[in-house]
This record gives C-alpha cells, structure tokens and sequence, in this order.
C-alpha cells in the first residue's frame, strides 16, 4: 500500500536560517505531491506543489526538491521567520489526499 | 481564492448528546466534499468522503452510524457525530473539492475543535 512519512518530527531552527524538511515515500499512488501548513488549532494551508515531471519548483522563500530514484521530497523555507512556525505535512495527491505524520517547524527568534 | 468555513469551530458537548458539524464552501460549489479527524501531534485522518446527493463514502474502520454525514447541496456539508463519548473529541476539519477540478485541489477549513465531557 501507499504511505508517506517524515524523517524528523520536530525541527528547530534559528530565525532566518534555512529550513529542511524531509518526506519520503513508498508506494504513491500517484507523482503529484503537495506540502501543507498547519498552524496550532487551523486547517492545512497548501505551501505548494510539486508534479512528476519536476525535480525542482520554487515558490516564495520556498522550494520543494522530488526525487523519484529514491522516493523523497523536501521542502526547503529560506530566511526562517517566527510566522512559519507550525507543522508541516506532505502529502500525496492520488484519488484521494494521503497525508505523512508531520513535522513540526520551532523558530527560534 | 477559494474559503472554506466550518461551524462551530469550538465545541463542547456532554457524553451520549449528538453533535453537528457544518463545513461550507463560500465561494464555489463543491461537489465533493471532504471529512478528516486529527489528533494531537498527529497527521490527517480521511474520515469519509461526501458526495452532493449521495450516499457518503467511509473509510476503514470508521463508523457511518456513528458519524452521520449529508451533503446536501453544493455548499453545505454536515457531520454529525451521534452520541458522542470522550473518545470522540478531536479535531475536526473538512475540505472541499471544487466542482469540475481535480481532486488534488482540495480548500481545507479551519478545523472544528471537539470536546466530550
């Protein structure tokens, strides 16, 4: 079956650092990821997404790297800031959305 | 961009009462709506599925006479969680899918917040 999980359960970085967060994945159900922002007590937000034919997409101030070869993903927050603390999830995007465990994102000012 | 609303966001309920749960797209039908349970520290749950005029789909293990859900028009979908026990609180949040996209782009709601005393 498919699954989709996260290295780290918490990370903490110091204000303006660089963020890294890990996703890797076994069976997908399909090539198309999304990563998600969960703020205490809110719904998901989408942070961006990223397809098959990509290796690479960047937003703003963040960057999602695929690798298929070894079914991983991460999303990468430049200049760290208090705001983007919360816990981030990745998910696959199949016939239905299959959500990883989570990550939590401390920032330390 | 497209909003979600979900209503209460806030609840508390005594154990055996029947608790509802409204999710609400604002701006765009949704003809397929979406209801996940999260615990604390944890991921999503997909709890069911909810299709305007059908039957809800449920998952695994999840009980459908425990968890009533209608969707009844394009806009409005409702959980009611039947006589509920402390087990049951959690965190509660719906998505939408937008009529004629694809499922990938589901609009979450900000979530209902459960408690049984």
């Amino acid at each position: 079956g498919e699954s989709v999980g996260l290295h780290l359960p918490t990370l903490s970085v110091q204000e303006g650092d660089n963020s890294i967060i890990n996703c890797a994945y076994s069976n997908s159900a399909s090539d198309y990821f999304i990563w998600y922002k969960q703020e205490s007590g809110k719904g998901p937000q989408f942070i961006i997404d990223i397809r098959s034919n990509m290796d690479k997409r960047q937003g703003q101030r963040v960057t999602v790297l695929l690798n298929k070869t070894v079914k991983h993903l991460s999303l990468q927050i430049a200049a760290t800031q208090p705001g983007d603390s919360a816990v981030y999830f990745c998910a696959n995007a199949g016939n239905m959305l299959t959500f990883g465990g989570g990550t939590r994102l401390m920032v330390k000012p | 961009g497209a909003v979600v609303s979900q209503h209460p966001s806030r609840v508390i309920c005594k154990s055996g009462t029947s608790v509802k749960i409204e999710c609400r797209s604002l701006d765009f039908q949704a003809t397929t709506m979406f209801w996940y349970r999260q615990f604390p520290k944890k991921s999503l749950m997909l709890m069911a599925t909810s299709n305007e005029g059908s039957k809800a789909t449920y998952e695994q293990g999840v009980e459908k006479d425990k968890f009533l859900i209608n969707h009844a028009s394009l806009t409005l979908s409702t959980l009611t969680v039947t006589s509920a026990h402390p087990e049951d609180s959690s965190f509660y949040i719906c998505s939408a899918e937008e009529s004629g996209r694809s499922s990938y782009e589901q609009y979450f709601g900000p979530g209902t917040r459960l408690t049984v005393t």
